[in-house]
């Protein structure tokens, strides 16, 4: 089981739905949980970042976290051409170093 | 500001060579890590360098060494180039004390004939 599970996608929604991303984690220990962007060729943006279980909401972006089920989600209201992008998943697994494992992304496509 | 960069952005080495990644980042950050990201493997960590003076390997340290010039500066040196290290590698950089973000640098394409 990898520690950080992401589905590949590519993940295709029209211009102005909303774009539901899904992360899972294997270490019940981890503390925290980030989002980041990247575009073809470019390096990884920070989107958002979770520490508690709920909802935290930024602008068109909702990041969801469920440490029961081991699970974060990114969800993207109103997408937009411009979102299109693979959108990576982190976790730290806390034990000092403040390292983050990565899962290998979900590229979502938003189609006109 | 800046904020990380890294040179090269493009390098072609053969097998055997040795060359040295270079970042720099001015965002006054303690923290930074030296990441290679390979197709279908996502991000791995290489080394990271908690504060100026230490350094700790990651998750696939064999084959690099790196050096934290000090607290703006760290490198990442291939002593001997293997085609297994054509990837692209992200340095980046944090906050410490605590769970911090991470802010990557622009990346280095390598290639090793």
């Amino acid at each position: 089981q990898k520690e950080v599970e992401q589905n590949s996608g590519p993940l295709s929604v029209p211009e102005g739905a909303i774009a539901s991303l899904n992360c899972t984690y294997s270490d019940r220990g981890s503390q925290s949980f980030f989002w980041y962007r990247q575009y073809s060729g470019k390096s990884p943006e920070l989107i958002m970042s979770i520490y508690s279980n709920g909802d935290k909401e930024d602008g068109r972006f909702t990041a969801q976290l469920n440490k029961a089920s081991q699970y974060v989600s990114l969800l993207i209201r109103d997408s937009q051409p411009s979102d299109s992008a693979t959108y990576l998943c982190a976790v730290n697994r806390g034990g000092g170093g403040n390292k983050l494992t990565f899962g290998t992304g979900t590229q979502l496509k938003v189609e006109l | 500001n800046a904020g990380v960069t890294q040179t090269p952005k493009f390098q072609v080495l053969k097998t055997g060579q040795s060359m040295t990644l270079q970042c720099a980042q001015d965002m006054n950050h303690n923290s930074m890590y030296w990441y290679r990201q390979d197709p279908g493997m996502g991000l791995r960590l290489i080394y990271y360098s908690a504060s100026e003076g230490t350094t700790d390997k990651g998750e696939v340290p064999n084959g690099y060494n790196v050096s934290r010039l000090n607290k703006r500066e760290f490198s990442l040196r291939l002593e001997s180039a293997a085609p297994s290290q054509t990837s692209v590698y992200f340095c980046a950089s944090s906050e410490s004390g605590g769970i911090k973000a991470q802010y990557f640098g622009p990346g280095t394409r390598l290639t090793v004939l």
